[in-house]
């Protein structure tokens, strides 16, 4: 299996642009999970979801964060519009229903 | 709010040495404790895990030591090697919350030759 895959693995942005970041899952995991990871604050959960159900958007930091899961292959986070202070690696993970957390290798985002 | 805190933020240790690292939990309901390791530039991976009604797992070099009356849990590398060297996350989840894992805030591991 190739694993979750994540594009772009970087980008450079300009503030006030809009940023989409995308997920592929491991086919047949049904849980999806995005976190963002900076030095301050760690890893943090952002959105997950639940059979392309939105369940816990809890971490989402303001109105400028959407995520959406049209189907069971897809994910995006889409940041409009996009501020310096977004600057982080954002980690898309999927699971099955019962076991293991499967990260991918991140998007690095930067926002001048 | 952070719900589990790690600690040291940083461990330099020799060839053969033992690392340890160290959670802390403040949610009696987590009821699934697994640490990650992540290498620069990659995801973080699963590395061991244990649940509450065990007070020990060993897989390897790697030991957890879980403390439930303390809300406390630990992380032993047995003879540390350079290719340890790496940031490791403790985590918590309850299955109430639907799984969703809350992470400590990540150790440096530098294992020196």
């Amino acid at each position: 299996d190739a694993g979750v895959i994540q594009s772009p693995r970087h980008e450079v942005t300009e503030m006030g642009q809009e940023v989409t970041l995308r997920c592929k899952p491991i086919s047949g995991h049904n849980s999806l999970f995005w976190y963002r990871q900076t030095m301050m604050r760690g890893l943090e959960l952002l959105i997950y979801f639940n059979n392309n159900v939105p369940i816990d958007d809890s971490g989402m930091p303001e109105d400028r964060f959407s995520a959406k899961m049209p189907n069971a292959s897809f994910s995006t986070l889409k940041i409009q519009p996009s501020e310096p202070r977004d600057s982080a690696v954002y980690f898309c993970a999927s699971r099955p229903d019962t076991g293991e957390l499967f990260f991918g290798e991140g998007s690095r985002l930067t926002v001048l | 709010q952070q719900q589990v805190k790690q600690s040291p933020q940083s461990l330099i240790v020799q060839k053969g040495g033992i690392s340890i690292i160290n959670c802390a939990y403040e949610n009696t309901a987590f009821d699934y404790f697994p640490w990650y390791q992540q290498f620069p530039g990659k995801g973080p991976a699963l590395l061991i895990a244990i649940r509450p009604d065990v007070s020990e797992k060993k897989e390897g070099r790697f030991t957890i030591s879980f403390n439930k009356s303390a809300k406390q849990f630990s992380l032993h590398i047995m003879d540390s090697q350079p290719g340890d060297s790496a940031t490791y996350f403790c985590a918590a989840s309850m299955k109430a919350a639907g799984n969703k894992l809350t992470f400590g805030g990540g150790t440096r591991v530098l294992v020196k030759p």
